[in-house]
């Protein structure tokens, strides 16, 4: 079984500002890992993701997330950010086992401020 | 593109009501999902598919049933609508890969 944390429910940043928000998570199994995320009144989308490979992974609009297995984090960064990135980010794991059941964080909404 | 369409955006139904959520995919995806998005819980999965009628129950499926008679159709169901199922309901499908695409979501509001 998996399981997702995010260690902030709530990040307010001034824009250009450099942010992190952060994903621990626990798994038996290898896993795949993902950042979705949600502007308001919308579906999510996905930001980036890591399958295997480099651990540092790049996605859209500049965000990238790094993948430590022995801290067992998938941390997403980005080192400046915008008034339009005020949303409500999602960590997720999927265990490689097959099924491709995903398991999500509790969000954390990050609130750019000018 | 994918696209994920979900027949509403907004729904307001009385307790003791069934339901009906539809989502239709676009893309020929063997997977779908509903998830149930509340605050300060994230998203937690009621059921998924990776079939044609295929279902398998997810972590909260007390009150839900789901049904997929044709591979782009998975449609929710709540048998009997209480007030505790009011909540935004998220509709997924992926191809043989782990990564989803979403609908933009149901915001289902019993009374």
């Amino acid at each position: 079984a998996q399981s997702v944390t995010q260690l902030d429910s709530q990040v307010p940043v001034f824009e250009e500002a450099p942010v992190e928000l952060r994903c621990n998570y626990s798994s038996s199994v290898s896993v795949y890992l993902f950042w979705y995320v949600q502007y308001p009144n919308q579906g999510l989308q996905l930001l980036l993701k890591y399958l295997s490979g480099s651990t540092l992974v790049k996605g859209i609009n500049g965000f990238e997330a790094e993948f430590n297995k022995s801290q067992t984090s998938f941390h997403l960064r980005k080192p400046s950010v915008h008034i339009s990135d005020t949303a409500e980010y999602f960590c997720a794991v999927t265990g490689n086992t097959g099924g491709f059941k995903t398991i999500f964080g509790a969000g954390t909404r990050l609130f750019v401020k000018a | 593109d994918v696209k994920v369409t979900q027949s509403s955006r907004y729904l307001v139904k009385r307790t003791g009501e069934k339901v009906f959520l539809e989502c239709v995919q676009d893309m020929d995806h063997e997977n779908m999902f509903w998830y149930r998005q509340d605050p300060g819980l994230g998203l937690r999965l009621i059921y998924f598919s990776y079939d044609v009628k295929m279902k398998e129950k997810g972590d909260i499926p007390e009150g839900y049933s789901v049904s997929r008679e044709k591979k782009e159709r998975f449609s929710l169901i709540l048998e009997s609508a209480s007030t505790n199922q009011t909540s935004m309901y998220l509709c997924a499908s992926s191809l043989n890969r782990p990564e989803a695409f979403f609908g933009q979501g149901t915001r289902l509001t019993v009374v």
